[in-house]
């Protein structure tokens, strides 16, 4: 099973180039989500979508969009790289149920220079 | 605002039991996890707890759960090298579109 596949694995932008995450989930689930994780800070969430159609702002959305192409895909769009956005992204998501387990994906890890 | 606490640092021999801590605040908490994350890798759900429960127990791994005081933790029994990792407490609240609220993680190093 693939369960959460996140492209690219690693990325190297100049400041001010802009770039999209890609996250795509084959396990049916309807929420999808998008944390950083950086040194000392642990995971912050910066967006979220609860459902198909839907996005909500996180803990630290700015600097970020995202699309919720569909039910399968979620992707998050750094439109002008900043260095603050050097971090480890980590895409997720969850089926409402039994422990509603959140499942993430491997990491992109993006360095902003 | 939710906040999830946890020591930084964990120290064990191999062999011992470890022990890792944590606190939230959020009263409402329904669901609390423990997720693993070793060197280069994402998040791996170890286990999970559901608020009216107390303790649960996995294999080697034990979860207590202290709900009047807002405590959880996680026993690693006969602790293993390749248990070397961060440990991530977090807990879910708001319902149907939770979210989950992580701690900054515990570094559990396991020496021979």
């Amino acid at each position: 099973n693939a369960g959460v596949t996140q492209t690219p694995k690693f990325q190297v932008l100049k400041t001010g180039q802009s770039m999209t995450l890609q996250c795509a989930q084959d396990m049916n689930h309807n929420s999808m989500y998008w944390y950083r994780q950086d040194p000392g800070m642990g995971l912050r969430l910066i967006y979220y979508s609860a459902s198909e159609g839907t996005t909500d702002k996180g803990e630290v959305p700015n600097g970020y969009n995202v699309s919720r192409l569909n039910k399968r895909e979620f992707s998050l769009r750094l439109e002008s790289a900043a260095p603050s956005q050097t971090s480890v992204y980590f895409c997720a998501s969850r089926l409402r149920g039994a422990g509603n387990t959140i499942y993430f994906g491997e990491g992109s890890w993006l360095t902003v220079v | 605002g939710e906040d999830v606490e946890q020591s930084l640092f964990l120290s064990v021999r191999e062999g011992d039991s470890s022990v890792i801590n944590c606190t939230y605040t959020d009263s409402s908490s329904t669901y609390l996890y423990w997720y693993k994350q070793e060197p280069g890798a994402g998040l791996q759900l170890l286990t999970y707890i559901f608020s009216n429960m107390d303790m649960k127990q996995d294999q080697r791994l034990t979860v207590l759960l202290n709900k009047k005081d807002k405590h959880l933790s996680l026993r690693i029994a006969d602790t293993q090298t390749g248990d070397s990792a961060i440990y991530f407490c977090a807990e879910s609240s708001r319902g149907g579109y939770s979210t989950l609220t992580f701690g900054k993680g515990t570094m559990l190093l396991v020496s021979p």
